[in-house]
Order: structure tokens, then C-alpha cells, then sequence
């Protein structure tokens, strides 16, 4: 079947502006995480979802940075006004049981 | 927080040998698992194993969680294990997973 889905696969913006990352994890996966990875940090947990409540947001970075999911399915992370810093690939993966199925991410660059 | 640590850092290998990649993490866990990053940055779940030991194929991975360790073993290594590996962990009720900076594997034919 298919696996997650992220989109765009590339997506390069200038300072300052708004960005929309967009999930689709495999159908019926109920639980949902966002994970960045940068040359500087490895790979950092930044939110998970059960269904469309997420109660654990301990890792978004600063309040430039919010994610929702809707329907239980898709999965949109959103950084305002972004910074050079925030230039890394974005990860989702979703979870049946205990394996955590990654997509294969959106790399952003911040001009 | 919880730290993890993975050794060696890098290694390279002859087709066809074996390897030992270790994982060590500083608090108990209930939640570890070992990943593996292809070169073109897809990662993909290779064990779940807070404890004991599995086997998949020539990948198997054991973890003595009192010890506070784990240890994944690739045996007739082959190019296509070429990657990076990681190793992470989860505590108590969280769903977070924090990941060790990686082993990078190279595999020569």
C-alpha cells in the first residue's frame, strides 16, 4: 500500500516569509509525529498527534511554529516569518502499533 | 534530558563482513528503536527492541536494558547496507523519540 507522503519534496523561500508543509500518512494510522533533521542538531521530535489532538508539542522550536491535522489524516506543520535556521528537512511519520513509518521529507531552505 | 550516544561514529566495510554498532543511552527506557537512513535520506525501521534480542534476516539487534545499552549486528554486509543508522529512544508515557547523532555505515563492494 502507500506509504506517507510529504509534500513539497523541495521548497525554498526567503526570509521572513511564510511556509506550509504538508503529511499524508498511511491510511488509518491514528498517531503522527513531525521530526526536523539539520546538520546541526541530528534529529529533533517536534510535535505528535493522536487523531487531531496533539499532546505532546514539547518540541516546536519557538512560536514561529505550529502544526495542525484534520480528519485524522493529513497533517499541515506551518513556520511564520522564517529564518535561515529553520533550514533543515522536515520528517512526518505516522505509527501503527510500535513501528513509526517515516515519509520521505521536505528539505527547506531559507534564503 | 536523556542522552544518546552511538559509536563509532563512521565505519567502512569490505562486502561480505560483519559489524557491530552500539547504542548507549543514559536513563531506563521503554521505547528503543533502530533505524537506518539510505543514501538518499529515507528512513526506515529496522527494530523495535527495548529489551531482549531479534532477528530479521543478517540484521539483528539486542538490548540489555539494565545495562543501559543496545547493540545492532550486520553480518555478510552487503552495499546496499550503506547508510546511516540510529538508535532512538523513548521514556516513561511520551511519545517523543530522542535519536542518537547516527552511525554512518559505507559498504565497498
Amino acid at each position: 500500500g502507500a506509504g506517507v507522503s510529504q509534500s513539497p519534496s523541495n521548497k525554498v523561500t526567503e526570509k521572513g516569509k511564510d511556509v506550509e508543509l504538508r503529511c499524508d500518512p498511511i491510511s488509518g494510522h491514528t498517531a503522527l509525529y513531525w521530526y526536523r533533521q539539520s546538520l546541526g542538531q541530528g534529529l529533533e521530535f517536534l510535535i505528535y498527534f493522536q487523531g487531531n489532538s496533539a499532546p505532546d508539542k514539547s518540541g516546536l522550536p519557538s512560536d514561529r511554529f505550529s502544526a495542525e491535522r484534520t480528519g485524522g489524516s493529513v497533517s499541515t506543520l506551518t513556520i511564520q516569518r522564517t529564518q535561515q535556521e529553520d533550514s533543515a528537512v522536515y520528517l512526518c511519520a505516522s505509527r501503527r502499533r510500535l513501528t513509526q513509518y517515516f515519509g520521505p521529507g521536505t528539505r527547506l531552505t531559507v534564503l | 534530558g536523556i542522552q544518546v550516544e552511538q559509536s563509532p561514529p563512521d565505519l567502512i566495510l569490505q562486502e561480505g563482513a560483519n559489524s557491530t554498532l552500539r547504542c548507549n543511552f543514559s536513563d531506563s527506557v521503554n521505547n528503543l528503536q533502530w533505524f537506518h537512513q539510505n543514501p538518499w535520506g529515507q528512513l526506515i525501521n529496522l527494530f523495535y527492541i527495548p529489551s531482549g534480542t531479534k532477528q530479521n534476516g543478517r540484521l539483528s539487534a539486542t538490548t540489555v536494558a539494565t545495562e543501559r545499552y543496545s547493540l545492532l549486528y550486520i553480518s555478510s554486509s552487503q552495499t546496499t547496507d550503506s547508510g546511516v543508522y540510529f538508535c532512538a529512544v523513548g521514556m516513561g508515557g511520551s511519545e517523543k523519540l530522542v535519536f542518537g547523532k547516527g552511525t554512518k555505515l559505507t559498504v565497498n563492494p
